[in-house]
């Protein structure tokens, strides 16, 4: 069955510190879709990275890197230099292949950057 | 920004009443699903369309209806709410190119249902 596990209920930091959002999934599937969102405190969900399950390059956005590693059924989220404005909940994803889109989410993560 | 609108944003009903919640778009999108999202257990399918008139059950479907008689319209339908489905729904819209495309998601509506 397909599940995503976010472990870290809330993080917090000090501006300008990296940190770094775990995200472990588990799926049967060879063909599969994780993403990233971002809910700020004002209640939106914002689409952050979309990565199929045959790409494991990282990818860089800014102050922004995700790590995508299949041995480990993982995709991990960093942000560097933090800053307040990234005060929110994270939430990772997964969507299988002919599964009509359904997104499986996890937990979230809410972080808490400090000025 | 997609456009996708939810309305009402806010409704406080009592147990026992029908609530209908309106998602709205106007990307002529194909597929649209309806979340809801609770502590601890980040967003769950609720329902989900897949073309007007065509829609299927997600993961915590019961005592939810849905309906989509045109592309840019899906209604959820709680027939008689409870307490239990006090919680924030949130409507997506996906399909430029298939149904793993990506997902954007509606402002949300808080039901509380007393």
């Amino acid at each position: 069955a397909q599940k995503v596990t976010q472990a870290q209920t809330e993080i917090s930091v000090v501006e300008k510190e990296d940190v770094t959002l775990d995200c472990v999934y588990e799926t049967r599937d060879t063909t599969y879709y994780l993403f990233w969102y971002k809910q700020p405190p004002s209640g939106e969900l914002v689409f952050l990275i979309r990565r199929n399950s045959f790409d494991e390059q990282n990818e860089i956005s800014g102050r922004y890197s995700w790590n995508f590693q299949k041995s480990t059924s993982s995709f991990n989220f960093t942000i560097t230099a933090s800053q307040v404005v990234d005060s929110a909940v994270y939430f990772c994803a997964l969507s299988e292949n002919n599964q009509g889109g359904k997104l499986i989410f996890g937990q979230g993560t809410e972080l808490s950057v400090k000025p | 920004d997609a456009g996708i609108t939810q309305s009402p944003r806010h409704k406080v009903t009592e147990t026992g009443t029908p609530v209908t919640l309106r998602c709205h778009q106007t990307e002529n999108h194909r597929y649209m699903y309806w979340y809801r999202q609770d502590p601890g257990h980040g967003l769950r399918l609720i329902h989900y369309s897949y073309g007007v008139k065509d829609t299927d059950k997600g993961e915590v479907s019961d005592g939810y209806s849905v309906s989509r008689s045109k592309t840019e319209d899906f209604l959820l339908t709680l027939e008689s709410a409870t307490s239990s489905q006090t919680s924030v729904y949130f409507c997506a819209i996906s399909g430029v190119s298939g149904n793993t495309d990506t997902q954007y998601f509606g402002p949300g509506t808080r039901l509380t249902v007393l």
